[in-house]
């Protein structure tokens, strides 16, 4: 059973930028899109993006102005989202979720990491 | 950017009664990418349906998705109280995805 291991929680001034690991442990990795999906408190979900680890290809959220980089270490089975020129409005917990099908992008994001707080603050 | 619009904001049922939750599509989506989750409070969410109908792995057969185009519904029949929370869906279209707002099921 794949699980998703996200870094831990973190506060952030804004105009800075954050990063945040997602390491795959249990399963196939390399084959599946590993996609973002972000949450503000109290609100809904927000997709940011995904990378397919084998063949490092990238879909990028076009709502995020290219604030977004995605990139993966294979060998350690992680992928990681950076966030730039954070704003307070970037508060938000934030996922990573692989996909249900192995070379198939966003038909269903099947397993999610724990989730990661970050505060964007002064 | 395809907008989904789901209905109702909020559902209210008693124990065994069915729930059925609908998803509206801006413009006419793939059955292969609307997909459906429950998250309760204070979790992850949880896939239930993917390909419009499909179930994930280990959903009971109590949840149900149909539909094509624009419209899309998710079922949940003989509702419990472990029911209880939002539930969003999700599409796929030019290489963007997209959540609805959300339906937040109460149990009453």
């Amino acid at each position: 059973q794949v699980q998703l291991v996200q870094s831990g929680a973190g506060m952030k001034e804004p105009g800075s930028s954050v990063k945040v690991s997602c390491k795959s442990s249990g399963g196939a990795f390399n084959n599946y899109f590993i996609n973002w999906v972000r949450q503000a408190p109290g609100q809904g979900l927000e997709w940011m993006g995904g990378i397919l680890p084998v063949h490092g290809i990238i879909k990028d959220a076009q709502n995020f102005g290219g604030r977004v980089s995605i990139s993966t270490d294979e060998s350690t089975g992680t992928v990681y989202m950076e966030l730039h020129s954070l704003r307070p409005e970037d508060t938000a917990v934030y996922y990573c979720a692989r996909d249900v099908r192995q070379f198939t992008f966003a038909s269903g994001f099947v397993q999610w990491g724990q989730g990661t707080l970050v505060t964007v603050s002064s | 950017e395809v907008v989904l619009t789901q209905s109702p904001g909020t559902l209210s049922l008693s124990p065994g009664e069915t729930a059925t939750l609908s998803c509206r599509a801006s413009q006419s989506v793939g059955s292969d990418y609307l997909a459906w989750y429950q998250q309760k409070p204070g979790q992850a969410p949880r896939l239930l349906i993917y390909a419009t109908s499909k179930r994930a792995t280990g959903i009971p057969d109590r949840f149900s998705g149909s539909g094509s185009g624009t419209d899309f519904t998710l079922t949940i029949s003989r509702v419990e109280s472990g029911d209880l929370a939002v539930f969003y869906c999700q599409q796929c279209s030019s290489a963007q995805v997209t959540f609805g707002q959300g339906t937040k099921l109460e149990i009453k």
